[in-house]
């Protein structure tokens, strides 16, 4: 069974620029969450998208956004970068939001902003 | 927000002894419980979770709940170096919908 997938694994972007990032939940996992985790740093949750919708949303400014598609893959924008914004980004899916068996965790994003 | 606390360590141990981890939570609506080790520059992997007070075993880790006083811990027997990662404590089932985690602490096994 594939894991959670995320691209790119790297991403340098220049300060004020956008940066997408990509994933795609378990095979039959519908609900995908993000978390930001600067270098040294606990993790932040950002976004939980549900079966399409965005369920809860974590203490970051609205330039951070996403989506979620038909089949449950997710995008997540970052508009206006700063150099702040430099973290691993980490997806993780799950089944029953997760209360049962937890979250899995994609191997992450790392966006370098310079 | 609901918080969960742990203490940040870094908790060194020697190698061959038990590693306690402890985590605080103040949702008392929280029913299921996990715990995530995270190696250096990698991703959170899940290790245990436990729903109903009382132990759970699996291999050299127990994880231990206590609703009432909204504490879990766990423990690791015959702590190996490759046990040195970062501890993360997570709960959910709460008010919050999504799980908690905790900032995490830092296990150092030294040989």
């Amino acid at each position: 069974e594939a894991g959670v997938t995320q691209s790119p694994t790297h991403l340098i972007k220049t300060r004020g620029q956008q940066a997408t990032l990509r994933c795609s939940p378990i095979s039959g996992h519908t609900s995908v969450y993000w978390y930001q985790q600067a270098l040294g740093l606990g993790l932040q949750f950002l976004l939980w998208y549900d079966e399409g919708e965005e369920r809860n949303r974590g203490n970051f400014p609205p330039r951070f956004s996403g989506r979620q598609f038909p089949n449950y893959s997710s995008e997540l924008n970052v508009n206006a970068l700063e150099l702040e914004d430099s973290a691993l980004y980490l997806c993780a899916s799950s089944l029953d939001s997760g209360f049962t068996y937890g979250y899995t965790f994609g191997s992450g994003t790392r966006l370098t902003v310079v | 927000q609901k918080e969960v606390e742990q203490n940040s360590g870094p908790l060194s141990v020697p190698e061959g002894a038990i590693a306690s981890l402890n985590c605080t939570y103040s949702d008392r609506g929280s029913q299921s419980f996990f715990w995530y080790r995270q190696y250096s520059g990698k991703s959170p992997e899940l290790i245990m979770f436990i729903y109903s007070n009382g132990d759970k075993e699996d291999g050299r880790f127990t994880a231990q709940l206590n609703k009432a006083s909204q504490y879990v811990s766990l423990l690791i027997r015959d702590s190996q170096p490759s046990d040195s990662a970062t501890y993360l404590c997570a709960h959910g089932g709460g008010s919050q919908g999504n799980l908690i985690f905790g900032k995490g602490t830092k296990l150092s096994v030294k040989p």
